[in-house]
């Protein structure tokens, strides 16, 4: 079964305008993190924010916003005020288990966002 | 602030032949990750070290090798190079020292072409 699931391959959104890119996720671990990650055309893979589980707030940084929906699993990135530099490919990943670093990541297939002026 | 380097940044073989790929972590990072993302995909874990031993395999072939060196610094090795192995090649480094949320800091890549 896929960990990472991202079912939005491409999405539009139009300049200043707010984007949420969706993602869920399939784990048995009660500790685990959700990232995302943003790639441009460039190929390097940027972190944008960063979700716990045990987190009991939404993370937030700067436009970006991860709504955690722990229940429902899911964990979408929430692009406020998009930008034309915001025209990327964005990657959910999780990272389980006990909270050590040293595990993986896992992708979803990603999504790629184009920002129209 | 020093960030995650990778050499080379491109590289062009031939079939059956041999590739290093190295990687250079953020100073007073403890912890490596390799990852190969073909194109159109996404990113998928080889191999990781953790203070120089290895932490965690995925799907690395057996063609492929890789270590952490004493100043931490990494090699991925690939022979016997194939067609399908033409991809981007991501290092990332974190530090692991219990607390935090272990971020990993990705590379700028290495694209190995295959031809």
């Amino acid at each position: 079964a896929q960990k990472i699931t991202q079912t939005q391959p491409g999405m539009f959104v139009q300049e200043k305008e707010a984007v949420t890119l969706d993602c869920t996720y399939d784990t048995s671990d009660p500790s685990y993190g959700l990232f995302w990650y943003k790639q441009p055309s460039s190929g390097e893979m940027i972190f944008l924010i960063y979700q716990g589980s045990y987190d009991q707030q939404n993370a937030t940084e700067g436009r970006y916003s991860l709504n955690f929906q722990k229940a429902r699993k899911s964990a979408n990135l929430v692009i406020s005020a998009s930008q034309l530099g915001d025209s990327a490919m964005y990657f959910c990943a999780m990272r389980e288990g006990q909270d050590t670093g040293r595990r993986a990541l896992t992708f979803g297939s990603g999504t790629r966002l184009q920002v129209q002026p | 602030a020093a960030g995650v380097i990778q050499s080379p940044r491109h590289l062009i073989k031939e079939k059956r032949e041999t590739a290093t790929l190295k990687c250079y972590p953020i100073p007073r990072h403890d912890t490596v990750y390799w990852y190969q993302q073909g194109p159109g995909q996404d990113p998928q874990f080889l191999i990781s070290f953790y203070e120089k031993m290895q932490s965690d395999k995925g799907s690395i072939p057996d063609r492929f090798s890789a270590q952490q060196f004493s100043d931490y610094h990494s090699e991925l090795n690939m022979s016997s190079l194939e067609l399908g192995d033409s991809a981007l090649y991501f290092c990332a480094s974190s530090h692991n020292d219990g607390g935090g949320l272990y971020e990993q800091y990705f590379g700028p890549g290495t694209r190995l072409t295959v031809t």
